[in-house]
């Protein structure tokens, strides 16, 4: 299996512009993740899904922050208007939680530059 | 008070020694707890879990869990350069997605 993809790697992008990361879970995995990682706030969950539903969005930041996964292959987060603030690596994880309670699968994250 | 709450280091041993890396959790709820490792630049990646009192090992690594305490910890024997990289200390407190300590930095001296 490839494992969770995300893309693009790398971001650079102005203040107020739109962004959009995209994420393709581990093919069966019925839970997606996306999370945010920063120095000082550490690993922090914005939102995931279940099944393609959203579970639990507390942790997203304000309303310049979506997520959507339209199907079980495929989910994007975006922000719109970007701020500098957003700087950080963005990770998506995925899990089959029958098989390993708790065992993530995270991608190879996408950093974010908000100049 | 963070949900989970480890010491960022960095964390110091030489080459051969024990680590102990430490967590406190504030969740008595919280069931399962894990250590993620993540090397610089990486994303996390699971090495243990362990969800009952006690010890539980796996190779050179032990986890240690002691819900009365709220405490976690995972001790690495022959530490490694290899070894080097920041551990995260999660809990799953089976209502939401896990909740990561800030991690603790680990630098194995050669």
């Amino acid at each position: 299996d490839a494992g969770v993809i995300q893309s693009p790697r790398h971001e650079v992008t102005e203040m107020g512009q739109e962004v959009t990361l995209r994420c393709k879970p581990i093919s069966g995995h019925d839970y997606l993740f996306w999370y945010r990682q920063t120095m000082m706030r550490g690993l922090e969950l914005l939102i995931y899904f279940n099944n393609n539903v959203p579970i639990d969005d507390s942790g997203m930041p304000e309303d310049r922050f979506s997520a959507k996964m339209p199907n079980a292959s495929f989910s994007t987060l975006k922000i719109q208007p970007s701020e500098p603030r957003d700087s950080a690596v963005y990770f998506c994880a995925s899990s089959f939680r029958g098989l390993n309670t708790g065992e993530l699968f995270f991608g190879e994250g996408s950093r974010l530059t908000v100049l | 008070q963070k949900e989970v709450e480890q010491n960022s280091g960095p964390l110091s041993v030489p080459e051969g020694a024990i680590a102990s890396l430490n967590c406190t959790y504030s969740d008595r709820g919280s069931q399962s707890f894990f250590w993620y490792r993540q090397y610089s630049g990486k994303s996390p990646e699971l090495i243990m879990s362990i969800y009952s009192n006690g010890d539980k090992e796996d190779g050179r690594f032990t986890a240690q869990l002691n819900k009365a305490s709220q405490y976690v910890s995972l001790l690495i024997r022959d530490s490694q350069p290899s070894d080097s990289a920041t551990y995260l200390c999660a809990a799953d407190t089976g209502r939401r997605a896990l909740t990561f300590g800030s991690g603790t930095r680990l630098q194995v001296q050669p």
